[in-house]
């Protein structure tokens, strides 16, 4: 069964503190890999997204992930972290170009002022 | 605002009771999706909706029924439902449903049942 493993699940850090968020995934085949956040209070929004092509991608507010398909790894990275950043993160998987979205558990950040 | 309208976004109901959960999308999708959100677990696929038929049941007990009348509005009817059931349903939706598209999410219903 395909699965989606995020291996912090609670990461406190300080303002301009460096980020590295891990995700694995287990599916052999072609996939699409999601960040997605969620502030307190608010929805889940896309944070970036890579479906093809160069395995670095660029989101939001900073952020940006690299998908490495040999570690099966989409690590989600932010030089500089600012307190904003202060939310839940998940990483999601669609595998075989279905509209099906595995998700991981999602790693909850705190930023310290 | 997202453009995926859930409502109720709270909801409490006794196990007896029969109640429905309401999603709309105004982003012009194809494909619209139930999860469920609940603590300490991953997000889990429901449902999945693509032109207003249902493409996926993620092995879902029969005491959630969704509808679809058209590619706007999903509905996840409930009833009879257990304690274990209490969670966060979150509708989202997609310009189809194949996997190189993005998934818009409503804020959800934090559903309590008692």
């Amino acid at each position: 069964a395909q699965s989606v493993s995020q291996h912090n699940h609670h990461v406190i850090l300080s303002e301009a503190a460096s980020l590295e968020l891990g995700c694995n995934y287990s599916y052999g085949g072609t996939v699409n890999l999601f960040w997605y956040v969620q502030y307190p209070g608010q929805h889940l929004q896309l944070l970036l997204k890579y479906f093809s092509g160069d395995p670095l991608v660029k989101g939001i507010k900073g952020f940006e992930a690299e998908f490495i398909k040999s570690k099966f790894s989409f690590n989600l990275r932010k030089p500089s972290v600012q307190w904003s950043d202060t939310a839940e993160y998940f990483c999601a998987v669609n595998a075989g170009n279905t509209g099906k979205l595995i998700f991981g558990q999602g790693t909850t950040l705190q930023v310290k002022p | 605002e997202t453009g995926v309208t859930q409502t109720p976004r709270h909801l409490v109901m006794g196990m007896t009771n029969k109640k429905s959960l309401k999603c709309e999308q105004h982003l012009g999708h194809n494909a619209m999706y139930w999860y469920k959100q609940s603590a300490k677990k991953p997000l889990e696929l429901m449902f999945v909706y693509n032109f207003k038929e249902q493409t996926e049941n993620n092995s879902v007990p029969s005491r959630f029924s969704p509808e679809c009348p058209n590619s706007s509005h999903l509905f996840l009817h409930l009833h009879t439902l257990q304690p274990e059931d209490s969670a966060l349903y979150l509708c989202a939706s997609s310009q189809d449903n194949q996997g190189d598209t993005e998934a818009f999410f409503g804020q959800g219903t934090r559903l309590t049942v008692v």
